[in-house]
């Protein structure tokens, strides 16, 4: 299947930095990313949705200022945790698709600890 | 690495029942998951099974887990058209978490 490259896998930084998680897609051109979050011991949780070139759509609840994401290219996606504190430590995985109806494919995921 | 894998297509008739199967390699998995994908959206969250379950039913849904084999299953009762989307089925052992690469369910009327 087609391959997502996410970038950096575990990161630990400090309170107040940001962090940039990059999400490729070797293969083929993804219209669309998904940014997911996941909780410890609890499922995903979609933080927005990406169309190349436009703006991300947040879900409810997800602070655009705070998950800033870019899209900028086919095969690129950014999700950048801006001022990053303790409880944004998380799994954050991205998926890419080339289009409706077609499959997703995931990343390998980012382990943030923010200390 | 971990792997997580699934047949890519199912195809069922309406009213039928609609079995998605799903294997994995991680011993250690703590939950497991099924996911909804529809033309696209993100990723619906169905149902979850935690790993010292041996099934779990929610309305039309049945997972069935056999932990021995690294097997899991969900049956859809009854299928309907607006159950046509592609499934995913991910493990995780609260390190991370990995998916297999979705099985695509047509109902055919």
């Amino acid at each position: 299947g087609a391959v997502v490259s996410q970038h950096p896998s575990w990161v630990i930084c400090k309170s107040g930095t940001s962090v940039k998680i990059e999400c490729r897609s070797l293969d083929f051109q993804a219209t669309t990313m998904f940014w997911y979050r996941q909780f410890p011991k609890q499922s995903l949780m979609l933080m927005a949705t990406s169309n190349e070139g436009s703006k991300a759509t947040y879900e409810q609840g997800v602070e655009k200022d705070k998950f800033l994401i870019n899209h900028a290219s086919l095969t690129l996606s950014t999700l950048t945790v801006t001022s990053a504190h303790p409880e944004d430590s998380s799994f954050y995985i991205c998926s890419a698709t080339q289009g409706i109806d077609t499959e997703a494919f995931f990343g390998q995921g980012t382990r943030l600890t923010v200390v | 690495g971990e792997d997580v894998e699934q047949s890519l297509f199912l195809s069922v008739r309406e009213g039928d029942s609609s079995v998605i199967n799903c294997t994995y390699t991680d011993s250690s998995s703590t939950y497991l998951y099924w996911y909804k994908q529809e033309p696209g959206a993100g990723l619906q969250l169905l149902t979850y099974i935690f790993s010292n379950m041996d099934m779990k039913q929610d309305q039309r849904l049945t997972v069935l887990l056999n932990k021995k084999d690294k097997h899991l299953s969900l049956r859809i009762a009854d299928t309907q058209t607006g159950d046509s989307a592609i499934y995913f089925c991910a493990e995780t052992n609260n390190n991370d978490m990995r998916f297999g690469a979705g099985t695509r369910l047509t109902v055919k009327p």
